[in-house]
């Protein structure tokens, strides 16, 4: 089974506060992706990332940063975080190539509160 | 502008009758369809697929139809059962295997009462 975990479930930050958001998966999957829940939105992509020190912006990056040196690890980085980036932020991780179905393994996601 | 959109953010239906949930695409490049079912306080967890190269795939009491010409698909849910009260996205990308993104809809919250 796949097990994609983040460090945290719930955080409650500050204004302008840095944020560090971390996923880990353990299935080897080339593929991570950082997204965030809001209602009526979906799932929005923030950003993702195909190899390690690669990243590609999704739909969403501005206020964000990312950071992948290891290849099961993907770190979403709130520079300086601001009100409306409270959210749910979701992780998820897929296979690269033959053998996808372009499914992706999410994480069980951090409830993210900025003060 | 939101390329995946499903338009009913809430459905209540009776345990043991059927749900139908809909999307919509705009975008003729999808070629590859996911639903996700979300529990509060859980991540996605991934429920049925369908190729557009077919127009229905089942899996037990899930059945999701595609209908190309419309950019239109539905998942059925039949019975349905209290446990299946959660929030369902529909998914979709395209290049199967390429690693591509998945472009996510606003999602459906069913409440199934007993």
């Amino acid at each position: 089974d796949v097990k994609v975990t983040q460090s945290s479930r719930y955080l409650v930050k500050r204004t302008g506060e840095k944020v560090f958001l971390e996923c880990v998966q353990d299935m080897d999957h080339e593929n991570m992706f950082w997204y965030r829940q809001d209602p009526g939105l979906g799932l929005r992509l923030i950003y993702f990332s195909y190899d390690v020190k690669m990243k590609e912006k999704g739909d969403i990056p501005e206020g964000y940063s990312v950071s992948r040196e290891k290849k099961e690890r993907f770190s979403l980085i709130l520079e300086s975080a601001s009100t409306n980036q409270t959210s749910m932020y979701l992780c998820a991780s897929s296979l690269l190539g033959e053998g996808s179905n372009n499914e992706q393994f999410f994480g069980p996601g951090t409830r993210l509160t900025v003060l | 502008d939101q390329q995946v959109k499903q338009n009913s953010p809430s459905l209540s239906v009776q345990e043991g009758r059927i749900s139908i949930l809909n999307c919509d695409y705009t975008n003729s490049m999808f070629d590859y369809f996911l639903w996700y079912k979300k529990y509060p306080a859980e991540g996605p967890t991934f429920l049925i697929s369908i190729s557009s190269i077919k127009d229905k795939n089942e899996d037990g009491r899930f059945t999701v139809f595609l209908n190309k010409s419309a950019k239109h698909l539905s998942l059925h849910i039949v019975p349905s059962q209290p446990g299946d009260s959660a929030v369902y996205f529909c998914a979709a990308s395209w290049g199967v295997g390429a690693g591509n993104m998945l472009t996510f809809g606003g999602g459906t919250r069913l409440m199934v009462k007993p």
